[in-house]
């Protein structure tokens, strides 16, 4: 089955620091990256889409220019945090899917809890 | 608009069995998937339904009814690690997913 690696697990940072979250796709070419954030007993709640080598498409109340994200190659998309502030703090899930893969279920990769402080 | 409901808590016994109900509204349908995530974890993928009709994997089953905009996680057997929220999402016209706010379920002993 398709598999979505995400790196690092967890991370704490300072506040005004940036992150930067990998998600990575290992045995599939992956078109299109979603990235989610979760906060504590509350729903997914999508973030942005990317498609490889275009600019990523982000939901409404999602700054683009706080959260960066990069879809350079296929197998590779990062966020990154910017300018990170307590607030930020939330649990960031990708999956990835392809052109192929429409229409058949997300795969994960394991989240990143991120902690400001 | 596009919406997803489902019943935010539930509690059930070991061993028991459980219906977790979904009702969707999309622009066009693609699909409606259910998906397990345990406290602090991504979510796993359980089943998808497509068209109308039961779909049975073990202990767990889906169902779905399009004309009704309709489905549920049926999970028998109940063991305790099956605590944990349930998520239910539609895929619309654009492929893209709708996602609930989740179900928790709660196994007593």
């Amino acid at each position: 089955g398709a598999v979505v690696s995400q790196h690092p697990s967890w991370v704490i940072c300072k506040s005004g620091t940036s992150v930067k979250i990998e998600c990575r796709s290992l045995d599939f070419q992956a078109t299109t990256m979603f990235w989610y954030r979760q906060f504590p007993k509350q729903s997914l709640m999508l973030m942005a889409t990317s498609n490889e080598g275009s600019k990523a498409t982000y939901e409404q109340g999602v700054e683009k220019d706080k959260f960066l994200i990069n879809h350079a190659s296929l197998t590779l998309s990062t966020l990154t945090v910017t300018s990170a502030h307590p607030e930020d703090s939330s649990f960031y899930i990708c999956s990835a899917t392809s052109a192929a893969r429409m229409g058949s279920p997300l795969h994960f990769g394991n989240g990143t809890r991120l902690t400001v402080t | 608009g596009q919406n997803i409901d489902q019943p935010t808590e539930m509690t059930a016994t070991e061993g028991a069995i459980v219906q977790i109900n979904c009702t969707y509204q999309t622009s066009g349908f693609n699909g409606l998937f259910w998906y397990q995530q345990h406290a602090g974890e991504a979510p796993t993928f359980l089943s998808y339904n497509v068209l109308d009709g039961l779909e049975e994997k073990g202990r767990f089953s889906s169902f779905l009814s399009r004309s009704k905009g309709y489905s549920y996680l049926l999970l028998k057997e109940l063991q305790m690690k099956d605590s944990a929220s349930y998520l239910c999402a539609a895929m619309d016209s654009n492929y893209q997913l709708i996602w609930g706010a989740g179900t928790k379920l709660i196994i007593k002993p």
